[in-house]
């Protein structure tokens, strides 16, 4: 089974510019994530999508970010214009809700991440 | 507020050693808990995953312990190897099971 895709795995621009990134997620997985991981941190959660629905934005800064999952498949994330505290890995996750011991527990599943470098 | 946290925030052990990585959490209503290993320059990958009733669970040299009553955990990791440098990070996930609660991550260095 192919695991979650990123693209690009680095990108360095210049404060000011703009930077899309790539997710497609596991096959059949309904839910999709967007995480922030700035070195020496655990991930931050920016945007979550359940098919082409947004069920959580609640963290992104929508004066620059924005995400997209039009087919409820793959997804883009930009962010425009860029600041230099944008440096991040930027990691696409998905999952598929399973059942377990009557409790409802959806296994997370991590992309390689998406390097980004503002100078 | 629903947090994690992890301690120590960084160790170091000499290979072959034994190391146990803790995990506190405030996470209401609780779903199940996980601990992911991040590599560098990678995405996480599950360890273990473990929900209410369960108190361990093992992955080869790693063992997760689950106390829901005082609410932590803790990953204990047997004779390692130098390939066990990465980050560990403690996920707590909420209500159904969508909503995930991140530790900061506890930085291991097995050196030899």
């Amino acid at each position: 089974e192919a695991g979650v895709a990123q693209s690009p795995r680095y990108k360095i621009i210049e404060k000011r510019q703009s930077v899309a990134f790539w997710c497609n997620p596991i096959s059949g997985h309904a839910t999709l994530y967007w995480y922030q991981q700035i070195l020496g941190q655990g991930p931050k959660l920016l945007i979550q999508f359940q098919n082409n629905g947004v069920v959580d934005d609640s963290q992104l800064p929508k004066d620059r970010f924005s995400a997209e999952r039009l087919k409820g498949v793959d997804s883009t994330l930009k962010i425009q214009p860029a600041k230099l505290e944008d440096s991040a890995v930027y990691l696409c996750a998905s999952s598929l809700r399973v059942k377990t011991s009557g409790s409802s527990s959806g296994e997370l599943f991590f992309g390689e991440g998406s390097r980004l470098t503002v100078l | 507020k629903n947090q994690v946290e992890q301690s120590p925030q960084s160790l170091i052990i000499l290979e072959g050693k034994n190391c146990t990585l803790q995990c506190n959490y405030t996470v209401s209503p609780f779903s199940n808990l996980r601990w992911y290993k991040q590599d560098t320059g990678r995405g996480p990958v599950s360890l273990t995953i473990m929900t209410f009733s369960e108190n361990t669970k093992s992955n080869g040299r790693y063992t997760a312990t689950l106390d829901a009553d005082t609410k932590q955990s803790s990953l204990h990791i047997t004779a390692s190897q130098l390939s066990d440098s990465a980050s560990y990070i403690c996920v707590v996930s909420a209500g159904y099971g969508q909503n995930f609660v991140f530790g900061p991550g506890t930085r291991l260095s097995a050196l030899p």
